[in-house]
């Protein structure tokens, strides 16, 4: 059983397009979370939604828009890429973003490249 | 600035040799912490975690690290490494945002390479 799933596992695309990934977890969480790993592997918070509702947005560019359908999904849209929008994108979910003492556990991964 | 500092980039081992891998972080007030490890071309996965009561916390593969709240560290040690132990490991800290819900801030990572 995969806890955290996301697609696609490899995403490679020209500057300028548009393109999207999707995250799923099973666990019953109330918040997800998108982080970035860069070239450097140095992983930073990007967005976290608790049960649909936006509750981190640590100051990404606009052409970044994660979308929430339901607690279980939460997908991220970038528009007009850029090169320096390669790196690997992490999903991740815990229980309740604001309960104390809580892991968060993520998926496999989407690594990006923007050519 | 608030941070979490990993001491080391990279660590060459032998195998058998013995581990430690430093964290300090700057944030005051309570914060729960956590190692992740990353194998190549994997997800991250949790190695162990402290929240409260003893500080000297036990994981998996062997793993353990400890809290020394005095000195805002939280360093990981293993006895003996093996050659599977080769990977990244990332350092947290978990602490409440203005928002009122927490999350975790990374370390920029130890690459540890074992060699057989």
């Amino acid at each position: 059983d995969t806890a955290v799933s996301q697609t696609p596992k490899y995403l490679v695309t020209q500057m300028g397009n548009d393109k999207s990934i999707k995250c799923e977890q099973n666990l019953g969480h109330d918040t997800m979370y998108w982080y970035k790993q860069d070239s450097k592997k140095f992983l930073k918070i990007m967005f976290s939604y608790n049960n649909k509702e936006l509750i981190i947005n640590e100051t990404v560019p606009n052409r970044f828009s994660p979308k929430s359908p339901d607690k279980a999904h939460l997908n991220l849209h970038i528009n007009s890429l850029e090169l320096g929008d390669s790196a690997v994108y992490f999903c991740a979910s815990s229980v309740r973003g604001g309960a104390w003492q809580e892991t968060q556990y993520f998926g496999p991964g989407t690594r990006l490249l923007v050519l | 600035a608030q941070s979490v500092s990993q001491h080391n980039h990279h660590v060459i081992l032998s195998e058998a040799a013995s581990l430690e891998l430093g964290c300090n972080y700057s944030y005051g007030g309570t914060v729960n912490l956590f190692w992740y490890v990353q194998y190549p071309g994997q997800h991250l996965q949790l190695l162990l975690k402290y929240f409260s009561g003893d500080p000297l916390v036990k994981g998996i593969k062997g793993f353990e690290a400890e809290f020394i709240k005095s000195k805002f560290s939280f360093n990981l040690r293993k006895p003996s490494v093996q050659w599977s132990d080769t990977a990244e490991y990332f350092c947290a800290v978990g602490r409440y945002m203005n928002s009122g819900y927490s999350t975790l801030t990374f370390g920029k990572g130890t690459m540890l390479l074992v060699s057989p």
